[in-house]
């Protein structure tokens, strides 16, 4: 099973500020297989980035996703109000996993 | 727009069996892969099982493998889950998700997910 450990655990910074969340896999994601989603309290998760890099529908460019193999990363450009929340990854290469997630809250 | 509401949750003694629904609409449900996912309280998210648009192929966790059964049919739009053997460690919100691939018969991400409904295994 593909482990993916996400750091850091809570990211605590002010809107207009820059997120950079990191989800490392315990062995390499077979054709960048990886997703990233947003959750927020009381609702259900939303799909940010699939294939490591391509934003889903409707989601605004200051989302970027990133990397290859083992280490990837989902950028926030510059933080919107809206955008707090905790924020999971899952990679689809093999089975499916998740990682434990990252909460990014106002400092 | 879709919607995925789920239903079928609630407090249930270890060793005995739930079913769950999730009933879909705003999209052509037989055209599509289907997830359950799960959420302990306090844990992260945790996939369960994945069925192919037509039901021919599916997928399970190790962790409910030989338990847990899911099923769909087509004709009402409709998502099942079939827990059986329940455990405390089961206990957790069930949801429904959508997998993105026509015609998939492989499991891949998720496009849309349901709230979820409680399941709570205790004696």
């Amino acid at each position: 099973e593909i482990v993916l450990t996400q750091s850091p655990g809570t990211l605590s910074l002010s809107p207009g500020e820059r997120a950079t969340l990191s989800c490392r896999a315990s062995q390499s994601v077979s054709s960048s297989y990886l997703a990233w989603y947003q959750r927020k309290p009381g609702q259900a998760p939303r799909l940010l980035i699939y294939d490591a890099s391509s934003r889903a529908t409707g989601i605004p460019d200051r989302f970027s996703g990133s990397g290859s193999e083992t280490d990837f990363t989902l950028t926030i450009s510059r933080l919107e109000p809206e955008d707090f929340a905790v924020y999971y990854c899952q990679q689809y290469g093999s089975s499916l996993t998740f990682g434990g997630g990252t909460k990014v809250d106002i400092k | 727009q879709v919607q995925l509401v789920e239903s079928g949750g609630g407090v249930v003694q270890p060793g005995r069996s739930l079913r769950l629904s999730c009933a879909a609409s705003g999209f052509t449900f037989r055209s599509y892969g289907m997830h359950w996912v799960r959420q302990a309280p306090g844990k992260g998210l945790e996939w369960v099982t994945f069925i192919s648009y037509d039901g021919t192929n599916k997928h399970y966790a190790d962790s409910v493998k030989g338990r847990f059964t899911v099923s769909r049919d087509n004709s009402k739009n409709t998502l099942y889950l079939q827990m059986n053997s329940l455990r405390s460690e089961d206990t957790a919100v069930y949801s429904c998700a959508r997998d993105p691939t026509l015609w998939g018969y492989d499991s891949n991400y998720f496009d849309y997910w349901g709230q979820g409904t409680l399941v709570t295994v205790s004696s």
